[in-house]
């Protein structure tokens, strides 16, 4: 069975901090995609990223970054220098073959004040 | 491009009636489209999975006679709730995914139907 667990409820920091987003997920497919999506309280969800299984390497985006981790299952979101508008609930979600339905996790609520 | 939209964004309808919320790609042709429920401070979870022309697969726990969909075209996926009820009030998000030809296998999100039912 497909799982995606964000251990993380709620958090909340100040401007200009630091933030890391866990998440954790488990499959048994050898091919599968995993996402991170904002939720402002608008309730739209906006897409972050898709990494595929294959590719392991970091990525970086403005103060977003990404960190890949086969070994531990692991797919975590890391926003740097905190701004009030990142205040949103982020999602980690999997999906197997292309083109599947995603399996979300239970998302993190993410409070940045001024 | 990939635009997804959801009609109505907001819907409040009384017990015992029914309501229909509608799910369109814009510029592009959706093979599927997935349907999705959210909760209150609660996560996504996957209602039902359209595609176009033939039944709707859903997940267990989902009533099918409740939730009645229809993906007659493909742009246009329809889901409605039947005897809508205090419980059913939720966020209903769909997504649209297009022809796997080319390997276009990307999921687009519609912006969400909040509905109140009371």
């Amino acid at each position: 069975a497909q799982k995606v667990t964000q251990a993380q409820t709620e958090i909340s920091v100040v401007e200009k901090e630091d933030v890391t987003l866990d998440c954790v997920y488990e499959t048994r497919d050898t091919t599968y995609y995993l996402f991170w999506y904002k939720q402002p309280p608008s309730g739209e969800l906006v897409f972050l990223i898709r990494r595929n299984s294959f590719d392991e390497q970091n990525e970086i985006s403005g103060r977003y970054s990404w960190n890949f981790q086969k070994s531990t299952s692991s797919f975590n979101f890391t926003i740097t220098a905190s701004q009030v508008v990142d205040s949103a609930v982020y999602f980690c979600a999997l999906s197997g073959i292309p083109g599947t339905a995603l399996i979300f996790g239970k998302g993190t609520t993410l409070s940045v004040s001024s | 491009g990939a635009v997804v939209s959801q009609h109505p964004s907001r819907v409040i309808c009384k017990s015992g009636t029914s309501v229909k919320i509608e799910c369109r790609s814009l510029d592009f042709q959706a093979t599927t489209m997935f349907w999705y429920r959210q909760f209150p401070k609660q996560s996504l979870m996957l209602m039902a999975t359209s595609n176009e022309g033939s039944k709707a697969t859903y997940e267990q726990g989902v009533e099918k006679d409740k939730f009645l969909i229809n993906h007659a075209s493909l742009t246009l996926s329809t889901l409605t709730v039947t005897s809508a009820h205090p419980e059913d009030s939720s966020f209903y998000i769909c997504s649209a995914r297009p022809g796997t030809s080319g390997g276009k296998f990307e999921q687009y999100f519609g912006p969400g139907t909040r509905l109140t039912v009371t």
